[in-house]
């Protein structure tokens, strides 16, 4: 167990719809990053935040948000929502000062 | 650009023999370079890392070696065994360290 915690493991929901995925990193770590893997692909890197706020972006659809919480937890929101976004969703942490990153067990989304 | 470049795609071993998968990556000013497991259905798990200052580290069966001129790092599994048998990837820090960008991965099967 990384200490990464991950919500929901699975998602299932239809074209044009909205979802929102909630990770949670390891105690005291306050760095997030979100990462997408679809069948058979690399991992995909969307967004890191550092304390609440916004470090860096990769490759983030406009139709996808995320922030951090003063609790230091995360949501990815998912919005109008297309076939192609079916993925699995990676969450990871760090630490301070800190390279390694923990990943979560991932949300499995598919959209139908 | 920010970019990793990960060979072989796929790699078929026996039981015993080596196992090297090589990256590249873009950035001079990269300084962290981590490999992870990632097996069927499960999160990725960091095996071993290594910073742009180290030439080369080892732990056990594993070794990475970092050639920075030829911006180049190498993943070394020696005796390998079926439970070695997953998807490897590497990645390297761009930014000083505000993303950590993965290759696009390599399926080692080790055949008994």
């Amino acid at each position: 167990d990384s200490g990464v915690t991950q919500t929901p493991k699975h998602l299932i929901t239809a074209t044009g719809q909205r979802v929102t995925l909630r990770c949670s990193p390891r105690s005291g770590d306050l760095s997030v990053y979100w990462y997408q893997q679809s069948l058979d692909q690399g991992l995909q890197f969307l967004i890191q935040y550092y304390n609440g706020e916004e470090r860096a972006k990769g490759n983030i659809l406009e139709r996808f948000s995320a922030q951090q919480f003063p609790d230091l937890h995360s949501e990815l929101n998912l919005s109008s929502l297309e076939l192609g976004d079916s993925a699995l969703y990676f969450c990871a942490s760090s630490g301070q000062g800190e390279e390694k990153l923990f990943f979560g067990s991932g949300t499995q989304l598919s959209v139908l | 650009g920010e970019n990793v470049e990960q060979h072989p795609s796929t790699l078929s071993v026996q039981e015993g023999d080596s196992a090297v998968i090589k990256c590249t990556y873009s950035d001079s000013a990269s300084n962290y370079f981590p490999w992870y497991k990632q097996e069927l259905g499960k999160r990725p798990q960091l095996i071993i890392d290594i910073r742009s200052n180290v030439g080369e580290k080892k732990d056990q069966r594993i070794a990475v070696t970092l050639n920075k001129t030829a911006k180049h790092f190498s993943l070394h599994i020696t005796e390998t065994q079926p439970e070695d048998s997953a998807v490897y990837f590497c990645a390297a820090t761009f930014r000083g360290f505000q993303k950590l960008v993965f290759g696009t991965g390599t399926r080692l099967l080790v055949s008994p």
